[in-house]
């Protein structure tokens, strides 16, 4: 079965560096998403990505993000300068139709 | 997106049904509703997706009334697996883009 994956698993980062999490989507979806989790909180909409563009962003995706799809498969989350509030997990997520399948996630923790 | 109200938890036993139901007043007509389930540490994952009336899958059933102002997701005969958090989402899910709103969702324990 078609999975999203995402890699590092786990990324631990100092305060103020940069950080580029990296997603594989569906190779047969078009809508690619970011959502991330703080520990014990709900999951949050980051940003929505389609044909090559942000088509929504939330609150939260303020100038220090940023989303790339550098090669047609990969779909990257970069963090300019990462704060301590910026520890979460951040999950990607891709959909054809009305399933949206999620990664496992990358744990991110800013120290 | 409409808002959505539903228990912040549940105990169960294995072997039971678990019906969590979700209130959704403000729905909209074009309005779909779907449930997602969380393990710790891993990604929702979609359940089930209704309009009106039933829907069943290999997993669930999803009960949704005539007046559609809230659903029922039924979930048969509960194991130890089952224990996650389930959320109730409810917006005009269209063929393609859906940005999805999660809510606190309903944390459910299943005991032996």
């Amino acid at each position: 079965e078609p999975e999203v994956t995402q890699t590092p698993s786990h990324q631990v980062t100092q305060m103020g560096q940069e950080v580029i999490l990296r997603c594989v989507p569906i190779s047969n979806h078009l809508y690619f998403y970011w959502y991330r989790q703080i520990l014990g909180q709900k999951v949050e909409f980051l940003v929505s990505f389609y044909n090559n563009e942000i088509s929504e962003k939330s609150e939260i995706f303020d100038d220090q993000f940023s989303v790339e799809r550098p090669d047609g498969s990969n779909f990257t989350l970069k963090i300019r300068s990462t704060k301590l509030e910026d520890s979460a997990m951040y999950f990607c997520a891709s959909n054809l139709e009305n399933e949206q399948f999620f990664g496992p996630g990358t744990r991110l923790t800013v120290l | 997106l409409a808002k959505t109200t539903q228990p912040i938890s549940m105990d169960s036993y294995e072997g039971q049904e678990v019906n969590i139901t979700c209130s959704h007043n403000n729905i909209a007509t074009n309005d779909y509703i779907t449930w997602y389930q969380q393990f710790p540490s891993q990604g929702p994952r979609f359940i089930i997706q209704g309009y009106k009336t039933k829907v069943t899958n290999e997993v669930a059933s999803l009960f949704i009334p005539a007046d559609r102002k809230s659903s029922t997701l039924s979930l048969p005969r509960v194991s130890l697996s089952d224990t996650a958090v389930y959320y109730c989402l409810v917006g005009f899910f269209s063929g393609g883009y859906n940005k999805l709103i999660f809510g606190a969702g309903t944390r459910l324990a299943v005991h032996p």
